[in-house]
């Protein structure tokens, strides 16, 4: 069966520090990844998402970035945290193929102060 | 146009009751509507899903209805349970191998 997993769990940061978020797939090949951003008591926001490796598709402007370095690892990044950066973070992956149901990680919940 | 409305924000239901929630898209282009269920502190589950070929579909409790004329869709949860507290997304789907998500709603079932 497939798995997903995200880590950390919780993050607390100060503004201006650099950020590193990884979720990785486990027992499916090539998946589509999304990175999604959740405000307290909001919807999902999509950040990024990824139909392989090194192919990234940013969603929002805004200072994340994201990298694929292998087939069932994705990476959330930034280099300066701001206050605004706050929020629960979720992974998703996806089979391959339209219309297909993606399936969340647990989140990292990140505060900055 | 990419835009999926969900409505109401928050849900109060007596146990046994039927809570009903409901969403409205405007992009024509969507064709792959799922719904997920969300646990304070855990991501979202996938709930039920259906696509615009059928007007509802069920499983177990829960009750997908699908009005493809008026752009609508709607989640029925029967006999709902305390253990259904939790809040719930609408999302739609098209070519673009991406979900665009409602708003939520956060659905408290008193026993």
């Amino acid at each position: 069966s497939q798995t997903i997993h995200q880590w950390p769990a919780t993050l607390v940061q100060p503004v201006g520090s650099p950020l590193s978020l990884e979720c990785t797939v486990e027992g499916t090949s090539n998946p589509n990844l999304y990175w999604y951003r959740q405000a307290a008591g909001r919807g999902l926001q999509l950040l990024f998402y990824s139909v392989g490796i090194g192919q990234i598709s940013s969603e929002v402007p805004q200072n994340l970035s994201a990298s694929r370095p292998q087939d069932r690892q994705f990476i959330l990044s930034s280099k300066k945290l701001l206050l605004s950066d706050s929020g629960f973070y979720l992974c998703a992956w996806a089979r391959t193929g339209i219309n297909q149901p993606q399936h969340f990680g647990d989140g990292t919940r990140l505060s900055i102060l | 146009q990419q835009q999926v409305k969900q409505s109401p924000q928050s849900l109060i239901v007596q146990k046994g009751g039927i809570s009903i929630i409901n969403c409205a898209y405007e992009n024509t282009a969507f064709d792959y509507f799922p719904w997920y269920q969300q646990f304070p502190g855990k991501g979202p589950a996938l709930l039920i899903a259906i696509r615009p070929d059928v007007s509802e579909k069920k499983e177990g409790r829960f009750t997908i209805s699908f009005n493809k004329s008026a752009k609508q869709f709607s989640l029925h949860i029967m006999d709902s349970q305390p253990g259904d507290s939790a809040t719930y997304f609408c999302a739609a789907g098209g070519s673009a191998r991406q979900l665009t998500f409602g708003s939520g709603t956060q659905l408290t079932v008193l026993p």
